[in-house]
């Protein structure tokens, strides 16, 4: 069984300062991550992918992905109230349509 | 705009009901997939359609089928709704592997209540 796991928090980061939410995958053969967030009562929409080695950034979101320890991360600078959501990481095999999702993290920005 | 549309967001129905939850895409995706979604366990795959009148089960099917007849369209039918069926449902595509992005889009949800 292919799992995703993530520390369901929630996880509370002063205004302004780095969220750094984590997610350990247990599959190798897992290619491609998503980091999606999901507001309270609405849908998952993607933030960023990343399926190298190394980070990728994009704004304020940075990815980083360590396949040898199979970790992904995703930071937030200068958090915001806004990017007070939960935090859903997905893990896609090579050639698999599928993602395999955690259960999520919940961070809240404290002003 | 990609726009996954879902039948209902709200729908409270009877133990022992036929639901049907219809899911409708823009975007000409060839994938379609039904998750639900409950406190703690994350969102996990009931089934998943990858071309019209084609079905593959995801991890947990039981209890559910689904039907897609056009490639914008795929429902899923809850043949006798049961109270442990309670549960936000959500709808989603995405492009075939190989595109530029593989990105699921994800519909609004659809809660569903059995009582």
């Amino acid at each position: 069984q292919k799992e995703v796991e993530q520390n369901s928090g929630p996880l509370s980061v002063p205004e302004g300062a780095i969220a750094s939410l984590n997610c350990t995958y247990s599959d190798r053969g897992s290619q491609s991550f998503f980091w999606y967030r999901q507001y309270s009562g609405k849908s998952p929409e993607l933030i960023m992918f990343i399926y190298s080695n190394g980070d990728k950034e994009d704004g304020r979101f940075t990815a980083q992905l360590n396949k040898a320890s199979q970790y992904v991360s995703l930071l937030i600078r200068d958090s915001q109230p806004s990017d007070s959501a939960t935090y859903l990481c997905a893990a896609q095999d090579f050639g698999n349509e599928k993602l395999t999702f955690g259960t999520g993290t919940r961070l809240t920005i404290i002003p | 705009d990609v726009k996954v549309t879902q039948s209902s967001r709200y729908l409270v129905k009877r133990t022992g009901e036929k639901v049907f939850l219809e899911c409708v895409q823009d975007m000409d995706h060839e994938n379609m997939f039904w998750y639900r979604q409950d406190p703690g366990l994350g969102l996990r795959l009931i089934y998943f359609s990858y071309d019209v009148k084609m079905k593959e089960k995801g991890d947990i099917p039981e209890g559910y089928s689904v039907s897609r007849e056009k490639k914008e369209r795929f429902s899923l039918i809850l043949e006798s709704a049961s109270t442990n069926q309670t549960s936000m449902y959500l709808c989603a595509s995405s492009p075939p592997l190989g595109s530029s992005y593989n990105e699921q889009f994800f519909g609004p949800g659809t809660r569903l209540t059995v009582l």
